[in-house]
C-alpha cells in the first residue's frame, strides 16, 4: 500500500520567512510520480509541480523549490521570501502506474504580514 | 486553461434526500473523478471514470454512485443522504493513459451540509 504523510499540519510565518514543507512517501514501486498542490481559500487545487522517480533533480521556479531525494523518501517544498498569497492548504500527493493520487493531509500555511 | 466547473459552490440538504453534485470539463479529458476533503484526512477518491459510461470504485465508495452519460460530465449521487457525508467535494479531470502522469485538474469543490 502506498502512503503519503505530512507530518506538519500547520505552519504559521511572517512574511519574507522562508517556509519549508515536508513530505515522506511510501511505495514498493520503482516507477512512480509526485505531485503538490495548493488550495487557497478559494477551494481550487492548483497544480504546482510533478516528478517522476527517475528524475532526482531538484527544481526552482521563482520562490519556489523543490528537493527530491529517493534516499530518505521525500519530497520536500521550500517557500522563499513568503508572501500574504502563500497563504494556502498544500498537498503532497503519490501516483503509481494507474489513475490513483494518494494525498497526505495536507499542510495549512499561514503567512502573516 | 482547462476548466472544471462544479454546479454549486455550497449546498445544504437533509437526511434521507437523494443528491446530485455536477462537474463538466471543458478540455476533453478521458478521465474524471470524484473526491472528498475531510479536515486531517486530506482527499480521499471515491470514484473515478476513464471513459462515457464506465466508472471504477475508489477508497470510499459506499454511500455514493456515478453516472458518466457523456464525455465532459460526471455526476456524483448520494442515494440516501446521511449526515457522515458532510464534508467539502472536489471534481477533478486528466488525460487519459495508465502511464500518463498528466496533473489532474480541479473544481473549486462543493461545500455539502446534511441536516
Amino acid at each position: 500500500a502506498q502512503k503519503v504523510t505530512q507530518a506538519q499540519t500547520e505552519i504559521s510565518v511572517v512574511e519574507k520567512e522562508d517556509v519549508t514543507l515536508d513530505c515522506v512517501y511510501e511505495t514498493r514501486d520503482t516507477t512512480y510520480y509526485l505531485f503538490w498542490y495548493k488550495q487557497p481559500p478559494s477551494g481550487e487545487l492548483v497544480f504546482l509541480i510533478r516528478r517522476n522517480s527517475f528524475d532526482e533533480q531538484n527544481e526552482i521556479s521563482g520562490r519556489y523549490s523543490w528537493n527530491f531525494q529517493k534516499s530518505t523518501s521525500s519530497f520536500n517544498f521550500t517557500i522563499t521570501a513568503s508572501q500574504v498569497v502563500d497563504s494556502a492548504v498544500y498537498f503532497c500527493a503519490l501516483r503509481l502506474n494507474d489513475y490513483k493520487l494518494s494525498f497526505g493531509a495536507g499542510t495549512t500555511v499561514t503567512v502573516r504580514a | 486553461d482547462v476548466k472544471v466547473t462544479q454546479s454549486s459552490r455550497y449546498l445544504v440538504k437533509r437526511t434521507g434526500e437523494k443528491v446530485f453534485l455536477e462537474c463538466v470539463q471543458d478540455m476533453d479529458h478521458e478521465n474524471m473523478f470524484w473526491y472528498r476533503q475531510d479536515p486531517g484526512l486530506g482527499l480521499r477518491l471515491i470514484y473515478f471514470s476513464y471513459d462515457v459510461k464506465m466508472k471504477e470504485k475508489g477508497d470510499i465508495p459506499e454511500g455514493y454512485s456515478v453516472s458518466r452519460e457523456k464525455k465532459e460530465r460526471f455526476s456524483l449521487i448520494l442515494e440516501s443522504a446521511s449526515t457522515n457525508q458532510t464534508s467539502m467535494y472536489l471534481c477533478a479531470s486528466s488525460l487519459r493513459g495508465f502511464r500518463s502522469y498528466q496533473p489532474q485538474h480541479f473544481g473549486d469543490g462543493t461545500r455539502l451540509s446534511i441536516l
